[in-house]
């Protein structure tokens, strides 16, 4: 699988959109996007994930830059739940295949009042 | 939603003593899950796939007949850190793929602290 470039630590005021930064520029053209967020102590959450379509859904929306090379999660309002570490993972999708989730260092977001 | 459940959530032991953590879906069949383990300050580190019916396959470096793994069933993934040591202390979190679904859900994970 793909690796993936993200910068560790971003800063976002409540209410305002938070634009997370993806780089995957070895990904190949049957790895999906995906993206998931830990909140301190707890089980990584499932936000959204794509191929090359931007994807929205009521969590988040998904840049994915023509050539796929990276891509950008938007929290389109901002709320102080929202601060957790995000992470972008490339893999190839499969339904069964059962492929593994290869976590990176991921963004830690902090939503400020 | 796809839920799954870990237990315990939270567990402190001797050192030298066997631990096992459980992992449930709780409505839907799991045919692959996965074991992880994550230090503070540090992302997930997958440790090993467990897969029903057959034996786990486990990723470089994690010691197999440390860390046991048993997929007797559909539903259920267990985890058995055995002979733990300080050094085993973490949070471990197990996740399972919904079938003919992308996504992956996980547990809540447990906090295994060796004393």
């Amino acid at each position: 699988d793909a690796k993936t470039t993200q910068p560790p630590s971003m800063d976002c005021a409540e209410g305002r959109a938070a634009n997370l930064p993806c780089n995957h520029s070895t990904i190949s053209g049957n790895e999906y996007v995906y993206w998931y967020r830990q909140i301190h102590s707890q089980g990584p959450q499932y936000i959204i994930h794509g191929l090359k379509n931007n994807e929205t859904n009521e969590m988040a929306s998904l840049i994915i830059t023509e050539d796929r090379k990276s891509s950008t999660l938007i929290l389109p309002h901002a709320t102080l739940r929202d601060t957790a570490v995000y992470y972008c993972i490339v893999r190839v999708a499969g339904g069964n295949q059962g492929g593994k989730l290869i976590f990176g260092q991921g963004t830690e977001l902090s939503v400020k009042p | 939603g796809a839920v799954v459940s870990q237990h315990p959530s939270w567990v402190i032991c001797k050192s030298g003593t066997s631990v096992k953590i459980e992992c449930r879906s709780l409505d839907f069949q799991a045919t692959t899950m996965f074991w992880y383990r994550q230090f503070p300050k540090q992302s997930l580190m997958l440790m090993a796939t467990s897969n029903e019916g057959s034996k786990a396959t486990y990723e470089q470096g994690v010691e197999k007949d440390k860390f046991l793994i048993n997929h007797a069933s559909l539903t259920l993934s267990t985890l058995t850190v055995t002979s733990a040591h300080p050094e085993d202390s973490s949070f471990y979190i197990c996740s399972a793929q919904r079938p003919q679904e992308e996504g992956y859900t996980f547990g809540s994970g447990t906090r295994l602290t060796v004393v």
